[in-house]
């Protein structure tokens, strides 16, 4: 069945350092990849999102690659900042159908 | 329109009593959805729907659970029978789909945080 694996599951930084989250997903029809960022005790929001026609998407500090061969996706986060500290989620979707979610990642930004 | 509600905040319920949840979308949103998240896990998917048509239900939802949106718009979510398993967050979210060669982010709701004791 359809399943999406995320790692780490925890994942500590200093302050200015990178991030790197990385997913699998295993139903090869997936053609829409969505990350989200959850903070406690508030609900998940879209923070950046990929189609499986483009590679590479960026939006300022946050980007996201996909290998549609190897069925992998990641979310690089650079220059990261204690307000990036939360959890976040992959999940991927086939066209506009149900969307599949990781079990999430705790990202720690230490200052 | 400020986004996805949802009523109650909170429900605590004794085991064995039914409870229905409330999720309003944003109203030019055509897809409705609900899923479950317990405690360090990711959202789960429970149903969906595109205007009032129910397209699908997972199939680890027993027939306790129940979901309707009569109207195309706001949407409920019942479970009868409640057990300690049903401890959960349930999160409503919205999209708004138009073809299928794309897929949609999803604006959540804040939830609907059920304790069964």
């Amino acid at each position: 069945g359809e399943n999406v694996e995320q790692h780490p599951s925890t994942l500590s930084v200093q302050e200015g350092d990178s991030a790197v989250i990385k997913c699998t997903y295993s139903d090869s029809a997936s053609n829409y990849f969505p990350w989200y960022k959850q903070e406690l005790g508030k609900r998940p929001q879209l923070i950046i999102d990929i189609r499986s026609n483009v590679g590479e998407k960026k939006d300022q500090r946050i980007a996201v690659t996909l290998n549609k061969t190897a069925k992998h996706f990641s979310l690089h986060i650079t220059e990261t900042q204690p307000e990036d500290s939360a959890v976040y989620f992959c999940a991927a979707s086939t066209g506009g159908f149900k969307t599949i979610f990781g079990a999430g990642t705790r990202l720690f930004v230490k200052a | 329109d400020t986004g996805v509600s949802q009523d109650p905040r909170h429900k605590i319920t004794k085991r064995g009593q039914n409870v229905t949840f409330r999720c309003d979308p944003i109203s030019e949103h055509n897809r409705l959805y609900w899923y479950r998240q317990t405690l360090g896990q990711g959202p789960e998917f429970l149903t969906y729907f595109q205007n009032e048509a129910q397209l699908e239900k997972s199939r680890l939802l027993s027939d306790r659970f129940s979901a309707e949106r009569p109207k195309g718009s706001f949407s409920t979510l019942e479970i009868q029978r409640t057990e300690q398993g049903d401890s959960a967050m349930y999160l409503c979210a919205s999209s708004l789909f138009r073809d299928l060669d794309r897929g949609y982010g999803y604006t959540f709701g804040s939830g609907t945080r059920l304790t069964v004791v």
